[in-house]
């Protein structure tokens, strides 16, 4: 099955530093990546809509300046969360979509604490 | 407007025993998807079954089968004689035929005690 991979894993990092967020698909192009937020005990929330080569769209709410995208390549989605505070504490999870198979592949999740 | 609705927040069971998650769906499209995944603690999502809108035929896979019923709009799932390794998060979701956005369900954390 399609494999798609997440980098990091964890982070830590300090209020008001950046932290980018990589998602590749390894054996497959994806024309269209997600980006989910999960907060504890919570569902998968939608954030925006990374499409290759050209802007994400974003889910009512999320704010663009704040959660950058960038789809620069077939298999290469980066989610910047920008000036992070603890509320952008959370699971982020991105998954690709397989053009062979219609499908949408998960990622196995980042998990960001901002302290 | 899509929704996904999974009424039971948390469901504890001991092992061995059989257990039914529920879920209901709202959609106005007549031809649409419908998922199960698996989110162990963790925390990546593991795909169980995709069912299309217009296959009603329940499917068997080992221990865990589901039910589609379209008459009321529900997609329920269940696992029979549960064990410890069944523990997790399990989410059911709604695409649309066209595009690509799924609709997430609350999720039901499924707790199975030795």
């Amino acid at each position: 099955g399609a494999v798609v991979s997440q980098h990091p894993s964890w982070v830590i990092c300090k209020s008001g530093t950046s932290v980018k967020i990589e998602c590749r698909s390894l054996d497959f192009q994806a024309t269209t990546m997600f980006w989910y937020r999960q907060f504890p005990k919570q569902s998968l929330m939608l954030m925006a809509t990374s499409n290759e080569g050209s802007k994400a769209t974003y889910e009512q709410g999320v704010e663009k300046d704040k959660f950058l995208i960038n789809h620069a390549s077939l298999t290469l989605s980066t989610l910047t969360v920008t000036s992070a505070h603890p509320e952008d504490s959370s699971f982020y999870i991105c998954s690709a979509r397989d053009p062979n198979y219609n499908e949408q592949f998960f990622g196995p999740g980042t998990r960001l604490t901002v302290l | 407007a899509q929704k996904v609705t999974q009424a039971q927040t948390e469901i504890s069971v001991v092992e061995k025993e059989d257990v039914t998650l529920d879920c209901v769906y709202e959609t106005r499209d007549t031809t649409y998807y419908l998922f199960w995944y698996k989110q162990p603690p963790s925390g990546e999502l593991v795909f169980l079954i995709r069912r299309n809108s217009f296959d009603e035929q329940n499917e068997i896979s080992g221990r865990y089968s589901w039910n589609f019923q379209k008459s009321t709009s529900s997609f329920n799932f269940t696992i029979t004689a549960s064990q410890v390794v069944d523990s997790a998060v399990y989410f059911c979701a709604l695409k649309k035929r066209a595009g690509n956005m799924l609709t997430f369900g609350g999720g039901t954390r499924l707790m199975v005690k030795p």
